[in-house]
């Protein structure tokens, strides 16, 4: 089944401990992309990747890292989380960069940093 | 930081009812617009994609127009069903890799 898995589902941990949350996809995409969803706000690009090994930020990258080893994997790295960080977030995929290219998304991970 | 607008926030509607809402985004380096379906405690789902003025897609019960030069798209629901209450996203392409969405439009549909 074409999916992007998302682990783990919900999280929570304190301030200052690193987290990673993994992404992955089975559909060859070249494009993919982490977002953010805070209460009242649209999702709001984190980080996205254009193919393996390039990477760029998008609007709200202070706090996160990601990396692109592999065409399928794209994990976002939390290396000292904070409270303002307590977030729900998405990873999503496309087939290709471009504007006729649908996103797939995770299931999403709700984050809770105390 | 781009401003991708939706309205209205909610919407209650009875079923059977036809609804709509608008989406708004800059008019300058439009590369498209997309609808996406968010159902609660499920991912969003792709409804549309959308890259050409007058652009008009339709899906079942569902459509949308979209308005580049004016900076607007439609989104219209026939016949509204219990199914269809979900929350609707739209998202702005800019500069050919960086999505704007707005805050979505949260469809509540009494049976």
């Amino acid at each position: 089944e074409a999916q992007v898995t998302q682990n783990p589902r919900y999280l929570i941990t304190v301030t200052g401990k690193k987290l990673t949350v993994t992404c992955s996809q089975n559909m060859n995409h070249e494009y993919m992309s982490w977002y953010r969803q805070d209460p009242g706000l649209g999702l709001r690009q984190i980080y996205y990747s254009m193919n393996v090994e390039v990477t760029d930020k998008g609007d709200v990258p202070e706090g996160y890292k990601v990396s692109r080893k592999e065409k399928r994997n794209f994990p976002l790295i939390l290396e000292s989380p904070s409270p303002n960080q307590t977030s729900l977030y998405f990873c999503a995929s496309s087939l290709q960069q471009g504007p006729y290219e649908k996103l797939f998304f995770g299931s999403g991970t709700q984050l809770s940093v105390l | 930081i781009l401003n991708v607008e939706q309205s209205p926030q909610s919407l209650h509607v009875q079923e059977g009812d036809s609804t709509n809402f608008t989406c708004s985004f800059p008019s300058s380096n439009f590369y498209a617009l997309h609808w996406y379906r968010w159902e609660t405690a499920k991912s969003p789902e792709a409804l549309f994609v959308m890259t050409l003025n007058g652009d008009e897609k339709k899906k079942g019960r569902i459509s949308a127009t979209l308005n580049t030069k004016e900076g607007y798209s439609y989104l219209y629901i026939k016949g509204s069903q219990p199914e269809d209450s979900a929350t609707y996203l739209c998202a702005f392409l800019y500069n050919f890799n960086k999505f704007y969405f707005g805050s979505g439009t949260k469809l509540n549909v009494k049976p």
